[in-house]
């Protein structure tokens, strides 16, 4: 069975840091592109930030491009994002998603893990 | 950016009925199209993908269709389990977006 446990969330000052690990089983990690997707409260779906298998090539929204990073570690199964210069707007439930398929340019995603929620506040 | 347009925003239906959503992007992107069900307090869950396929496991009331600039997700006889938001997204450039969503809702 395919399991995306997300993990890394919490309360965290206006340009603070934080890291989310999303930790990846029950298929071949290395072989699929990942993504991170946020939902503000009561808001809708907002893409973030896409690695493609095995690390190579990285894709961000405008609205973090230049403060958050996306990274894998194929050895331990587990995708971050590194997000830095936070702000209030980054707000958010985290999700990580796994494409449906290892097919290049498979841009859909089942399963979502469960959500990790940053909240950014003084 | 390709800015995906959902209507309407929200649909108030009963069981039984007929529930049409759809989805327009800002350009074309050919097939490149999924719809979402999410439901309070959980992750979204894929129903269709590439405009018209059905995701294993989700029942066949539920329909896509569409290419190009226009999308459409049908679901054919709205049951108790279906109340829940909708999304569409464009899976055929970076940013991949999504639509705003609708949400289905008691009559």
């Amino acid at each position: 069975e395919v399991q995306l446990v997300e993990s890394g969330g919490g309360l965290v000052q206006p340009g603070g840091s934080l890291r989310l690990s999303c930790a990846a089983s029950g298929f071949t990690f290395k072989s699929y592109a990942m993504s991170w997707v946020r939902q503000a409260p009561g808001k809708g779906l907002e893409w973030v930030s896409a690695i493609g298998a095995g690390g190579a090539g990285t894709h961000y929204a405008d609205s973090v491009k230049g403060r958050f990073t996306i990274s894998s570690d194929s050895s331990t199964n587990t995708l971050f994002l590194q997000m830095n210069s936070l702000r209030a707007e980054d707000t958010a439930v985290y999700y990580c998603a796994k494409p449906l398929a290892a097919v290049a340019g498979t841009r859909w995603f089942d399963p979502w893990g469960q959500g990790t929620l940053v909240t950014v506040s003084s | 950016d390709i800015q995906m347009t959902q209507s309407p925003s929200s649909v108030s239906a009963s069981e039984g009925d007929r529930v049409t959503i759809t989805c327009r992007a800002s350009q074309g992107i050919s097939n490149s199209l999924a719809w979402y069900q999410q439901k309070p307090g959980e992750a979204p869950k894929l129903l269709i993908y590439a405009a018209s396929s059905l995701q294993s496991g989700v029942p066949s009331r539920f329909s896509g269709t569409g290419s190009g600039t226009d999308f459409t997700l049908t679901i054919s006889s709205l049951q108790p389990e279906d109340f829940a938001t909708y999304y569409c997204q464009q899976a055929n450039s970076f940013p991949l977006t999504f639509g705003g969503g609708t949400k289905v809702q008691v009559k």
